[in-house]
């Protein structure tokens, strides 16, 4: 089983629709999380970091559930301008990063 | 502005060339990383660097060598032993053993073979 492990897609929605993706994560050792988008031939661009009490940041949601070992990211009124690679990060105290292979979103007009 | 700046851009490597990524940070991050993209596909780590003048091999560290004899510089060598090194290679910064400190990439390079 990979550590880190995302719905590769592509989820393809109408604009102004509400998406959701889930990654789950196999060490219940990790500490930090994180969502970073990424768009194409260009470099990760964190999206938000993911607290144990959730957090929101403008259409932007994330979610975290360390019983169940998943975080989620829950993205309101799409906009073109989303469509991107969105990758799940999960980081243990003092170790590496490890991220999931992304999850693909085109917003269509 | 604090960043971390990879260069060059775009290279491009003969057979049995040696070539040496550049990756610079002023964030004063005590970890860099170097990570490898193929098309369609997830990053894979090569190198980290957790301090100075000491580095550890990741997943794909095989055909690459680093360095780190500054807190700032971290620049990956593809050898010619790396029989396929086309691909997108990504230098990343963090802080070390704090929470919830997240990492800071590079715009990138993108080296093929000629």
């Amino acid at each position: 089983r990979k550590e880190v492990e995302q719905d590769p897609g592509p989820f393809n929605v109408p604009e102004g629709a509400t998406v959701a993706f889930n990654c789950t994560y196999s060490n219940s050792a990790s500490q930090s999380f994180f969502w970073y988008r990424q768009d194409c031939r260009k470099e990760p661009k964190l999206l938000m970091s993911v607290y144990s009490s959730g957090n929101e940041d403008g259409r932007f949601t994330a979610q975290l559930n360390r019983a169940s070992q998943y975080i989620s990211l829950l993205i309101r009124d799409s906009k073109l301008s989303d469509s991107a690679t969105y990758l799940c990060v999960v980081n243990n105290y003092g170790q590496n990063f490890v991220f999931g292979p992304g999850t693909r979103l085109s917003v269509l007009p | 502005d604090g960043g971390i700046t990879q260069s060059p851009k775009y290279l491009f490597r003969k057979e049995g060339q040696n070539v040496t990524l550049s990756c610079e940070q002023n964030l004063n991050h005590d970890a860099m990383y170097w990570y490898r993209q193929d098309p369609g596909q997830g990053l894979r780590l090569i190198y980290y660097s957790q301090i100075v003048n000491d580095f550890q091999k990741g997943d794909i560290a095989e055909g690459y060598s680093v360095s780190r004899e500054k807190k700032e510089s971290f620049p990956l060598t593809v050898t010619s032993a790396q029989k396929n090194p086309t691909a997108f290679y990504l230098c990343a910064s963090s802080i070390v053993r704090t929470y919830n400190q997240p990492q800071h990439f590079g715009d990138g390079t993108r080296l093929s073979i000629l």
